[in-house]
């Protein structure tokens, strides 16, 4: 079965600064792909970023970044510049190839000016 | 573009009484999801439809929850009756042919 960990229950982090969150994974499967998405307080989750595990490449989308290391088995998201907008909740997702997303706990960022 | 529509946002009933939450994807979007998501906890997937068709529905606690998709657009998720431990945010998503999933606003239940 999948499985998606995520260490960080909080993270800080000052205004304009870059943070990492991590997320590690677990699957027997060769085809999946991997997501983060964010949930500011209003409760709507919005996409952020993918990566497939083929992909030879980082994924990058603006700001957002994600650090893929397959053989450790890790998708760590990477915030650069961050702004106060980006406080919120962080979640990494795996989809497995039936299609279904299993969802860490998440992290909570918080900027600070 | 509009995004995934749900309705109500809120919504406070008692224990043993039925409610509906009520779901609009993303126009073109086959793939449908209905997700519940606990305090401090990332969405469990309960059901996921492909059209109309009800593909995965492992996890949807079929003795309360009943959920369907008429004419593969819109979708209602039921539950009857409520119970105390159902308070939970039940997001709706949808997504073109499996790809990246965009999720509505959630509803936000509460039963006393």
């Amino acid at each position: 079965a999948q499985k998606i960990t995520q260490t960080q229950p909080g993270m800080f982090v000052q205004e304009k600064e870059a943070v990492t969150l991590d997320c590690t994974y677990d699957t027997s499967d060769p085809s999946y792909g991997l997501f983060w998405y964010k949930q500011p307080s209003s409760g709507e989750m919005i996409f952020l970023i993918y990566q497939g595990s083929y992909d030879q490449q980082n994924a990058t989308e603006g700001r957002y970044s994600l650090n893929f290391q397959k053989a450790r088995k890790s998708a760590n998201l990477v915030i650069s510049a961050s702004q106060l907008g980006d406080s919120a909740m962080y979640f990494c997702a795996m989809r497995d190839p039936n299609q279904k997303l299993v969802f860490g706990t998440g992290t909570r960022l918080l900027v600070s000016p | 573009e509009a995004g995934v529509v749900q309705s109500p946002r809120y919504k406070i009933i008692e224990k043993k009484q039925p409610v509906a939450f009520w779901c609009n994807p993303i126009s073109g979007h086959n793939t449908l999801y209905w997700y519940l998501q606990n305090l401090g906890q990332g969405p469990e997937l309960l059901i996921r439809y492909e059209n109309e068709e009800a593909v995965d529905d492992s996890q949807l606690p079929k003795d309360r929850f009943s959920a369907e998709r008429l004419k593969g657009v819109d979708s209602t998720l039921k539950i009857q009756p409520a119970e105390l431990g159902d308070s939970a945010v039940y997001l709706c998503a949808s997504s073109f042919k499996g790809n990246e999933q965009y999720f509505g606003p959630g509803t936000r239940l509460t039963v006393t």
